[in-house]
């Protein structure tokens, strides 16, 4: 059974591009969260893609957006790219209630320059 | 607000010794507490969760007490071993599975 799988794992853009990030949820979740974690901080959460709808949203800019799949899968993109997007993006999956387990992927990593 | 504060930031312990650590919430609503281990380049890994209807759960090595009326939980962590060193997470659930994460806390296992 396939965990979270995140893709692509590394990569580099420049300032005022936009970026794709792509995440396939663990087998019979539902639900996608996505967090961004800089360097040496705790997960921050963005948003969250339950039946193909955004759910809920963190505290960040419009320039965040993303997108979930009818086989669940999910996007994020980030659009006018800042020095300050430089992070680890991390995809939750889970099963769409309140209390069930969340278990992360690997997360990609991207550096603006 | 949605706040979840963890000490101590770093905690070196001799192998074999025991390692806590200790997290507080600002939300009495909130019902579901994960730990997660990530290590250099990885992502977070699940090792124990604990919902507000327990108050302790062990699995092995590792165990996690919650006092909800206190708003804190703790993770122990028992003979600890080399591959124990890591960043470790306490995290709170702020309604429908949005996770609120503390500071994280660097462990470090001494041979």
């Amino acid at each position: 059974d396939a965990g979270v799988t995140q893709s692509p794992t590394h990569l580099i853009k420049t300032r005022g591009q936009q970026v794709t990030l792509r995440c396939s949820p663990k087998s019979g979740h539902d639900t996608v969260s996505w967090y961004q974690q800089a360097l040496g901080q705790g997960p921050q959460f963005i948003f969250q893609y339950y039946e193909e709808e955004e759910r809920q949203r963190g505290n960040f800019p419009d320039r965040f957006s993303g997108h979930q799949f009818p086989n669940y899968s999910s996007e994020l993109n980030v659009n006018a790219l800042l020095l300050g997007d430089s992070a680890l993006y991390l995809c939750a999956s889970s099963l769409g209630q309140s209390g069930n387990t969340i278990y992360f992927g690997e997360g990609s990593w991207l550096t603006v320059v | 607000g949605e706040n979840v504060e963890q000490h101590p930031s770093t905690l070196s312990v001799q192998e074999g010794d025991s390692a806590v650590i200790k997290c507080t919430y600002s939300d009495s609503a909130s019902n579901y507490f994960p730990w997660y281990k990530q290590e250099l380049g990885k992502g977070p890994q699940l090792i124990i969760d604990i919902r507000s209807n327990v108050g302790e759960k062990k699995d092995q090595r590792i165990a996690v007490t919650l006092n909800k009326t206190a708003k804190h939980f703790s993770l122990h962590i028992t003979e600890t071993q080399p591959e124990d060193s890591a960043v470790y997470f306490c995290a709170a659930e702020f309604g429908n599975e949005k996770l609120t994460f503390g500071t994280g806390t660097r462990l470090t296992i001494i041979p």
